[in-house]
């Protein structure tokens, strides 16, 4: 069971919009449409962003998009605002009822 | 709405054991849903640990199953970690989390050290 792969950071201007990349294995993300992101701030709980790849949580602002093609999902966020500056992370269901995690993807809004 | 609240020692020394418990609120943890443990260290990022389902199926991850007991008392609403033989390495946030086929509600998390 390893880890699933994201970028260490990413950054964009207001405005603009940030895709973050999560890649895993035909095993985990290619095999099952359960990858969620979550937005972590310093000192605090993740907060779910995006479930069941592209469903967002009641709350979630319609910015935060998801979506998945082969062994890759990705984290859209449109509109990149300074709140949105935080660390993200995606999960995988990985089959056997376990859970991987990616290493997480630090967004940095300039 | 769901809320969940980790409590346990703080402070370790090695080869103790980690006993982790996880009060839940606002849902009743032998309905339905997985609930999880996950750990969070600055140098191995998240790392799932457990679950427990309909408090008598369990799930661990490989690669600490040898450590690891997790277990539920729908009696009182909360489940428990406990990790064995504990080294500097399982200093971490432990966190408790609901989970379906991924975790949606958090606890806060609480952080572990463990030194001599």
């Amino acid at each position: 069971q390893s880890a699933l792969t994201q970028p260490p950071s990413a950054s964009g201007s207001p405005g603009q919009s940030v895709t973050i990349s999560c890649t895993g294995t035909s095993s985990d993300v290619g095999l099952y449409n359960f990858v969620s992101w979550y937005q972590q701030y310093p000192g605090k709980a993740p907060k779910l962003m995006i479930y069941d790849v592209t469903k967002r949580p009641s709350g979630v602002p319609d910015r935060f998009s998801g979506s998945k093609s082969g062994n890759t999902a990705s984290l859209i966020v449109s509109g990149l605002q300074a709140e949105d500056e935080a660390d993200y992370y995606c999960s995988s269901f990985a089959g056997g009822n376990t859970i991987v995690f990616g290493g997480g993807t630090k967004l940095t809004v300039l | 709405q769901v809320q969940l609240q980790e409590s346990g020692p703080g402070l370790l020394r090695p080869s103790e054991t980690l006993s982790l418990i996880c009060d839940v609120s606002g849902y009743s943890i032998g309905t339905a849903y997985q609930w999880s443990w996950i750990r969070q260290s600055p140098g191995r990022g998240l790392e799932w640990i457990g679950s427990v389902y309909r408090n008598t199926l369990i799930y661990y991850n490989p690669s600490l199953k040898s450590r690891v007991t997790i277990s539920a008392d729908a009696s009182k609403n909360q489940f428990s970690l406990n990790l064995r033989y504990v080294t500097a390495a399982d200093t971490a946030v432990y966190f408790c989390a609901r989970t379906e086929w991924n975790p949606d509600f958090w606890g806060q998390g609480i952080l572990v050290t463990v030194t001599s």
